[in-house]
């Protein structure tokens, strides 16, 4: 059974940095593309970064290009998004996505970043 | 950048009714459009792939169609498991979602 289990959301302040984790079971990650999506609070979903199988390929979306890097590591099967210069727009439960013919087919539960003083 | 605008924000709907919300895209897509289902607090559902192909295990009450800017997500009628938010999603360049469709009980 695919599992994605997103990790290292908490409360950080306005300009802080926070690194989260997307773990990853039940297929062979190192074959797949992922992604994170974000949602904020009662609003819609919004794509954040794509990253290909190997990791050499990384795409941003306008709202978080040069502050938030996608990175992964196959040998640990685990999807990484390093954020940095954080806003309280970016305060928001975020997901990591497997991608399957192009599509978020499996989704993790999501781990909520508050951004706040 | 392509933009996925959704019609309406909200519908107010009973059980048994048919339903349709609308998805324009900002430029052509072809027929690369996806339709999720959310429930508060759970991650989205594929419902529908390729504008209008559907998602293994999907009621057959859903269906999707359209194709280069244009789209629609049709239920036929209306279940009471069916009342949520509704997404549509791009994936010709990237990904890009509209804004959601909120079905509620009338």
């Amino acid at each position: 059974e695919v599992q994605l289990v997103e990790s290292g959301g908490g409360l950080v302040q306005p300009g802080g940095s926070l690194r989260l984790s997307c773990a990853a079971s039940g297929f062979s990650f190192s074959t797949y593309e992922m992604n994170w999506v974000r949602q904020a609070p009662g609003k819609g979903l919004e794509w954040l970064s794509y990253i290909s199988s190997t990791g050499s390929t990384t795409h941003y979306a306008d709202s978080v290009r040069g502050r938030f890097t996608i990175s992964r590591d196959n040998a640990k099967n685990s999807l990484y998004l390093q954020m940095a210069s954080l806003r309280a727009g970016d305060t928001a439960v975020y997901y990591c996505a497997k991608v399957e013919q192009q599509l978020p087919r499996n989704w993790g539960q999501g781990t909520l970043v508050t951004v706040s003083s | 950048d392509i933009q996925m605008t959704q019609s309406p924000s909200t519908l107010s709907a009973s059980v048994g009714d048919r339903v349709t919300i609308t998805c324009r895209a900002s430029q052509s897509i072809n027929s690369w459009l996806a339709w999720y289902q959310q429930k508060p607090g759970k991650a989205p559902k594929l419902l529908i792939y390729k504008a209008s192909s559907l998602e293994s295990g999907v009621p057959s009450r859903f269906s999707g169609s359209g194709s280069g800017t244009e789209f629609t997500l049709t239920i036929s009628s209306l279940q009471p498991d069916d009342f949520a938010t509704y997404y549509c999603q791009q994936y010709n360049s990237l990904w890009t979602f509209g804004q959601g469709t909120k079905v509620e009980i009338k």
